[in-house]
């Protein structure tokens, strides 16, 4: 099942650069787009959303752009921080409720 | 801030055996959800679960599975006899509603290894 696809495995970046994530998807029906963060042994943490009716959404260090013609999404965390330092997923869900289809993650890496 | 809770954290069973994984939701939530996370693989969906029944479930959540919301409190993943291939961590979410834009939030997993 390759309907969210996040083609970077991992990301390295310097403290106080800009990290980002990209995210692809292929079903059209995907209405609603999520990035959750992991760290190990740990569940999913709720970072930032977007509906497909915006093309960005913001909130602090983190924005998510939408591309729907492009069936892209992509988050952009500014500036990094160590603490950022874990695994990103994107997920995405149908209009019609709420199940997520996650991406296979990228795990990111900020460097002091 | 409110949390989803599961018990226990790490599990370790038989082959064979039945395993109950139990999750608190949050208190006000209304549909509550079970994915896991085969180590090195995706998180994936197994199923969900709104007004004491299934609303939807994957092509995982076969016969061995079952999902139980004995009280007004908890929800239950039952795995009535474990494979070697169901060890994974197991993650149960919650969220308020199921209109579009709204929140799922997870606990922490329970991690389930089968020997």
């Amino acid at each position: 099942d390759q309907q969210v696809k996040q083609n970077s495995p991992s990301l390295s970046v310097q403290e106080g650069r800009i990290s980002i994530l990209n995210c692809d998807y292929t079903n059209s029906m995907f209405d609603y787009f999520l990035w959750y963060k992991k760290y190990p042994a740990e569940g999913p943490t709720f970072l930032i959303s977007i509906s497909s009716i915006k093309d960005k959404n913001e909130d602090g260090r983190f924005t998510v752009f939408l591309n729907k013609s492009a069936k892209h999404l992509s988050l952009h965390i500014v500036p990094s921080q160590p603490g950022d330092s874990a695994v990103y997923f994107c997920a995405a869900s149908e209009a019609a409720g709420n199940k997520l289809t996650f991406g296979g993650g990228t795990r990111v890496l900020v460097k002091p | 801030e409110p949390e989803v809770t599961q018990t226990p954290s790490h599990q370790v069973t038989q082959m064979g055996q039945e395993v109950i994984l139990r999750c608190v939701p949050i208190s006000n939530h209304l549909y509550f959800y079970w994915y896991r996370q085969i180590l090195g693989q995706k998180v994936e969906f197994l199923v969900s679960f709104y007004n004491n029944e299934i609303s939807e479930k994957s092509e995982i959540f076969d016969d061995q599975f079952s999902v139980e919301r004995p009280d007004g409190s908890n929800f239950t993943l039952k795995i009535r006899s474990t494979k070697l291939e169901d060890s994974a961590m197991y993650f149960c979410a919650s969220s308020e509603d199921r209109v579009i834009g709204n929140t799922i939030y997870f606990g922490e997993g329970s991690w389930l290894t089968v020997v």
